[in-house]
C-alpha cells in the first residue's frame, strides 16, 4: 500500500529540547518537502530536498534542520533555537518530470505543541 | 513580492453550488493547483490547470485565465462532506509552490 507516513501523530516539547520528525514514503518519489501551517495562513516551506544526500533550505528554514540519506526518508529536526515551533508539520513527496515538479502528495501531518 | 488572494471563509446550503476564487500574482507561472483540506488532516489533490479553460472532474471543475490571474474552484451538489478548507497554490518560474492561505467552506442543510 503506497503513501507517505508521518510519525508521531502529536509530539510534545519541552523548553530547550530538540525534536525530530519522522517522514518516510514508497512512492518512489525524487523530492520531499517539509511544511509548516499554522491557524489562518497557507502552507510556509521550510526544506525540501530532490535528490538524496541534497536539500535546499525554503522561505522558514531558520530553527530546523534536515537530512535526506535514504530516498525513501526525509526526517526534521526542530532544534531549540526556533523559538516559536507550535504549529501542524506536513510532509509532501512528489515525482519529478522534466518540466521540473509534478503534483505533491502529503503525509498526515504531525502537530507538534511545547509544554 | 508573490501573493495568492482567496476569500477567508464562505457558507453554502447542501445541494447547492458554490464557486471559490483565486486570484495570484507570481513570478512566473507553471500551474495552478487546488487541493481540499478537512480540519486537522493533510491536503488531498483536486485539480491542476496548466492551460487557459474549464477543467471538470465529476462534481469538481477548475478554471483558469492566465491573462487574468484568476482561478476558480466550482462545486456542484454540495455534500454535507464538502465542508473543508480549499487551498489555491500556484507553480512558479523557479517551480516552487506559492500557496494561498485557504477558504474554509461551511457547508449548511
Amino acid at each position: 500500500d503506497g503513501g507517505i507516513t508521518q510519525s508521531p501523530k502529536y509530539l510534545f516539547r519541552k523548553e530547550g529540547q530538540n525534536v525530530t520528525l519522522s517522514c518516510e514514503q514508497n512512492l518512489n518519489h525524487d523530492a520531499m518537502y517539509w511544511y509548516r501551517q499554522d491557524p489562518g495562513q497557507g502552507l510556509r516551506l521550510i526544506y525540501y530536498s530532490q535528490i538524496v544526500n541534497d536539500f535546499q533550505k525554503g522561505d522558514i528554514a531558520e530553527g530546523y534542520s534536515v537530512s535526506r540519506e535514504k530516498k525513501e526518508s526525509f526526517p526534521l529536526t526542530v532544534t531549540s533555537a526556533q523559538k516559536n515551533p507550535t504549529a501542524f508539520y506536513l510532509c509532501a513527496s512528489s515525482p519529478l518530470t522534466s518540466g521540473g515538479q509534478e503534483t505533491q502528495y502529503f503525509g498526515p501531518g504531525t502537530r507538534l505543541l511545547v509544554l | 513580492g508573490q501573493n495568492i488572494d482567496q476569500p477567508t471563509e464562505m457558507t453554502a446550503t447542501e445541494g447547492a453550488i458554490v464557486q471559490i476564487n483565486c486570484t495570484y500574482q507570481t513570478s512566473g507561472f507553471n500551474g495552478l493547483f487546488w487541493y481540499q483540506q478537512h480540519a486537522g488532516e493533510a491536503p488531498t489533490f483536486l485539480s491542476y490547470n496548466v492551460l487557459d479553460g474549464l477543467e471538470e472532474k465529476g462534481r469538481f471543475s477548475s478554471f483558469l485565465s492566465r491573462s487574468k490571474g484568476y482561478s476558480y474552484l466550482l462545486l456542484k451538489e454540495l455534500q454535507m462532506k464538502d465542508s473543508a478548507s480549499y487551498l489555491c497554490a500556484v507553480l512558479d518560474s523557479n517551480y516552487q509552490l506559492i500557496w494561498g492561505a485557504g477558504t474554509k467552506l461551511i457547508i449548511k442543510p
